[in-house]
């Protein structure tokens, strides 16, 4: 059965710090590692990773993918109250059973002012 | 930015009722999808639709629940009977591209079965 595992669950900093979440998985027929962020509702989508050491980058977000270890880490920079939310790491996979992204439980980042 | 739509935002409904839950995919999608998400919990993969027909289906999706895209833009999911543990964040997603690819996700239907 396909995984995600991510930690810390929740984590609480003050604006200005720097953060780092973290992602396993074990997906079978693994293609890609989605991170998302979800405020009120629904899960908006921030990266795709399928390469391994290959930073993306948007903003203050950034997220790099490694492969032989089956994880993923986002950091987040000069963190803002508005980067509050839950942070979803998603496994997608290729082929045949693989049309569903298993989701992580999330970490719930509180950011204070 | 185009976006998935969903309606309604919030359905309440009885113990055996049945709802329709309604999105509107990303126009150039081709790939549809509902997942759930119980309060509290993570966002489960229920079904996946391509041409007109199921593409895959997860365990939750048992024989209650069906799905189908009426026309051209709509797509529905329907759930024949309601549980009180079908409660839960009802979301849509669409991608160009089948599974491990971007999947944009809709606002959600949270629907209450009392």
């Amino acid at each position: 059965e396909d995984k995600v595992v991510q930690s810390p669950l929740s984590l609480v900093v003050h604006e200005g710090d720097t953060v780092t979440l973290n992602c396993s998985y074990e997906v079978t027929n693994f293609r890609s590692l989605l991170w998302y962020k979800q405020e009120k509702k629904a899960p908006t989508f921030l990266f795709m990773l399928t390469s391994s050491g290959i930073e993306k980058k948007s903003g203050r977000l950034s997220s790099i993918l490694d492969k032989k270890e089956l994880s993923s880490i986002l950091n987040i920079t000069a963190t803002q109250t508005g980067d509050s939310a839950i942070y979803l790491c998603a496994g997608g996979g290729s082929g045949g059973g693989a049309d569903g992204l298993t989701f992580g439980k999330g970490t719930h980042l509180i950011i204070q002012p | 930015e185009p976006e998935v739509t969903q309606t309604p935002s919030h359905q309440v409904t009885q113990m055996g009722q049945e709802v329709i839950l309604r999105c509107v995919p990303i126009s150039n999608h081709l790939y549809f999808y509902w997942y759930r998400q119980i309060l509290g919990q993570k966002v489960e993969f229920l079904v996946s639709f391509y041409n007109n027909e199921i593409s895959e289906k997860s365990e939750i999706f048992d024989d209650q629940f069906s799905v189908e895209r009426p026309d051209g833009s709509n797509f529905t999911l329907k759930i024949r009977s309601t549980k009180l543990e079908d409660s839960a964040m009802y979301f849509c997603a669409s991608s160009v591209y089948r599974g491990g690819y971007e999947q944009y996700f809709g606002p959600g239907t949270r629907l209450t079965v009392t």
